[in-house]
């Protein structure tokens, strides 16, 4: 089953933090983050995985909160190159992982000036 | 290092039509996929394979054909087009299910 992202879109000033949000009705094992620009392949930012530590990128972090089934995305002190589309996608089976990932609809992201 | 390379970049086809998406990876990833992205659907996947010789079914799979004879390569194969099928594809590779994935730069699909 799909998860739910939310916000569906943000627009920040640069320098402005936002959170996305991720959520499952399914335990997770994992959750992968990945961010696509306009008309661009979707970039990796991080992977949690279940019974691990919060990950951090840069400005970008990320937690993962098994009871609630669902992750959270930071992103801090934003920059214009933030801009774009953020997808997580989450994997509810042991063992396998991006393979049997289903991705969320997307959060829109904007940063302007 | 070319990473993730997917031909052709645009194709337009006429219904009923076959045609097939190439996929090829330079990483020697034994993970490969296939996923198609529609306007406010995200990315959903097609057809995976862990390994040469052997792939699986991902949500989305009727319509379309794979195979794997080579680490390297992972054709996707539609067997007669619809309009349905319009859409971006994305191929995918990732040396295991729990490590970054990279993704080539797409296919945009248009059956008329």
């Amino acid at each position: 089953q799909q998860p739910v992202q939310s916000p569906q879109a943000v627009i920040l000033r640069e320098g402005e933090d936002a959170v996305i949000n991720c959520s499952s009705s399914k335990a997770l094992y994992s959750v992968h983050w990945y961010r696509q620009k306009h008309g661009e392949a979707p970039v990796f930012l991080m992977i949690l995985l279940k019974g691990g530590e919060q990950k951090g990128h840069e400005k970008i972090s990320a937690s993962f909160n098994e009871k609630k089934q669902q992750s959270s995305l930071y992103l801090t002190a934003s920059q214009l190159s933030y801009s774009g589309t953020y997808f997580c996608g989450t994997d509810s089976e042991m063992n396998t992982g991006f393979q049997k990932l289903v991705f969320g609809t997307g959060t829109r992201l904007l940063v302007s000036p | 290092n070319a990473g993730v390379t997917q031909t052709p970049k645009f194709q337009v086809l006429k219904t009923g039509q076959s045609m097939t998406l190439q996929c090829a990876q330079d990483m020697n990833h034994e993970y490969m996929s296939w996923y198609r992205q529609d306007p406010g659907m995200g990315l959903r996947l097609i057809h995976y394979s862990v390994g040469a010789g052997i792939t699986d079914q991902g949500e989305v799979p009727n319509g379309y054909n794979v195979s794997r004879s080579t680490t390297e390569d992972f054709p996707l194969r539609l067997l007669s087009a619809a309009p349905s099928q319009t859409s971006v594809y994305f191929c995918a590779s990732s040396y295991s299910g729990l490590t970054e994935a990279f993704f080539g730069q797409g296919t945009r699909l248009t059956v008329v």
